[in-house]
């Protein structure tokens, strides 16, 4: 079946560590979404990938960076893990970032930050 | 700029009776609507979306939901509630030029009494 895959699902990593999240998809589609969601909250968009694009929101924190090396890739990197960074990370990816089109969500990686 | 609110954080029935969630939007385009659940510890599936052709858009699960344009509104309704029904439910609108970037509500989580 076509899906969205994300590794790990639970990552512990140390205050300040460095930690790369994986997000794959075989679902060829054109964008690549990164979301953070932390707990009881809705998810907030963080940054998103129109094929080689990058799209950040403005008011993502430079802690976040993403890399998309191929269209079936996508990281998101967070170079200095805070406490307040812990949550979960959902990947989503759509066939276009037209407004008809609906994203489809991976089932995500739980971060904690010791 | 567009936004959702859904009315109730927390909706609880009984196992076999009605199950209403609340979502009113706000957008000066005509609106892309979608509603997502949540289980725990998962990715946001779709349960069903509204983009402009009929107004009671039937979903995933004996969902469905009615667009009312006057009443900015689209509620999500099942005729009976089951236990499985229990998650987190998402109303979310498709932004408007900005890369189909979805609003999302705040939420409702529905518990299902046996």
């Amino acid at each position: 079946d076509a899906m969205v895959i994300q590794n790990p699902r639970y990552q512990v990593t140390q205050f300040g560590k460095p930690v790369t999240l994986s997000c794959s998809q075989t679902l060829n589609h054109n964008v690549m979404y990164w979301y953070q969601q932390k707990s009881s909250q809705a998810p907030k968009l963080l940054f998103h990938y129109y094929d080689k694009d990058f799209n950040n929101e403005a008011d993502t924190p430079d802690n976040f960076q993403s890399r998309r090396p191929n269209t079936s890739f996508c990281f998101l990197d967070i170079r200095s893990p805070g406490l307040g960074d812990a949550a979960m990370y959902l990947c989503a990816t759509s066939r276009d970032r037209r407004r008809a089109y609906e994203q489809y969500f991976g089932p995500g990686t739980r971060l904690t930050v010791t | 700029a567009q936004s959702v609110t859904q009315l109730g954080s927390h909706v609880s029935v009984s196992e076999g009776a009605l199950v209403l969630l609340r979502c009113n939007y706000s957008s000066s385009v005509p609106p892309y609507l979608f509603w997502y659940v949540q289980y725990p510890n998962q990715g946001l599936q779709l349960l069903l979306k509204y983009t402009s052709a009929a107004t009671l858009v039937k979903g995933i699960n004996g969902f469905e939901a009615e667009f009312k344009k006057s009443e900015t509104s689209f509620h999500l309704t099942k005729p009976s509630a089951h236990m499985s029904d229990a998650a987190e439910y998402f109303c979310a609108v498709s932004e408007n030029n900005q890369g189909g970037k979805l609003i999302f509500g705040q939420g409702t989580e529905l518990s299902v009494k046996p």
